[in-house]
C-alpha cells in the first residue's frame, strides 16, 4: 500500500533558522507532491505542488521543495523561518486516483 | 472564488448517538474526498467521490459510517452510532486537477 513518511514529529526553531522537514513516499511510477500547511485554527491549505518538471518548486511564503526521485522524497525548505510560520506541515502523495497525507510535523518558532 | 463549505463546525454528541456532516465543495469541482484527522495525525481518507460515484471507500468503517453525493454536488457523511474513537476533524476536500482544497472541518467530540 502507498505511504507517505514525515520524519519529524515535532520541530522547534528559533526565528531566523533554516528549516528543512522531511517527507519520503512509496509510490512507484508517477507521482504528484503536495506540502500543505495548518495554521493553528486555520484550514489546510496548499504551500507548493510537483506535478512534472523542474524538481526544485517554489511555494508561497518563500517556502521550496526538492524532488529526488531517487530518494523517493520530497523535502520542504525555508532559509529563514519566521514566527508566523509555526503550523503544522502535512506531506501528501497522489497517484492514480489516491492521495494520501502524512502525520504531519508540528513546527514551533520561538521569537 | 468561494472555498468548501463545510457544517457544523462543531459537534459533540454522546456516545452512541448519531450524527450528520455536511460539504459544499467548490462549484465545477468533480472530486471530493472526506478526511478523517484525528489529533496528532495527519487526514485520513475515508472516502472518495468522482462526480456522485464513488472511486474509494476502502478505509470507511461501513459498518457505522456512511456517506453519499447526491447530483454529485453537496455530500453528507454519517455516523451511526458513535464511538468515542470517532473524536475527530472530519474535512471535506474537492479536486479539480489533482490539487485539494480544503474546508474548515467539522470537530466531532464523542463523550
Amino acid at each position: 500500500a502507498q505511504s507517505v513518511s514525515q520524519h519529524n514529529h515535532h520541530v522547534i526553531l528559533s526565528e531566523a533558522a533554516s528549516l528543512e522537514l522531511g517527507c519520503n513516499y512509496s509510490y512507484g511510477g508517477t507521482v504528484n507532491l503536495f506540502w500543505y500547511v495548518q495554521y493553528p485554527g486555520q484550514h489546510l491549505q496548499l504551500l507548493l505542488k510537483y506535478f512534472s518538471g523542474d524538481p526544485l518548486v517554489k511555494g508561497i511564503k518563500g517556502f521550496e521543495a526538492e524532488f529526488i526521485k531517487s530518494k523517493f522524497s520530497f523535502n520542504l525548505r525555508k532559509p529563514s523561518v519566521q514566527w508566523s510560520d509555526t503550523a503544522e506541515y502535512f506531506c501528501a502523495a497522489y497517484n492514480n486516483n489516491d492521495m494520501r497525507f502524512g502525520a504531519g510535523t508540528r513546527l514551533t518558532v520561538k521569537p | 472564488e468561494a472555498g468548501v463549505a463545510q457544517s457544523p463546525r462543531y459537534k459533540i454528541i454522546e456516545k452512541r448517538q448519531s450524527v450528520a456532516f455536511w460539504c459544499n465543495p467548490i462549484s465545477g469541482h468533480a472530486t471530493l474526498y472526506w478526511y478523517q484527522q484525528i489529533l496528532g495525525q495527519g487526514p485520513k481518507l475515508l472516502i472518495q467521490f468522482q462526480n456522485n460515484g464513488v472511486v474509494d471507500d476502502s478505509q470507511l468503517p461501513k459498518d457505522r459510517f456512511s456517506a453519499e453525493r447526491l447530483k454529485g454536488v453537496d455530500s453528507t457523511l454519517k455516523i451511526q452510532p458513535a464511538k468515542l474513537e470517532d473524536s475527530a476533524v472530519y474535512l471535506c476536500a474537492s479536486s479539480l486537477d489533482r490539487r485539494a482544497f480544503f474546508g474548515q472541518g467539522t470537530r466531532l467530540t464523542v463523550v
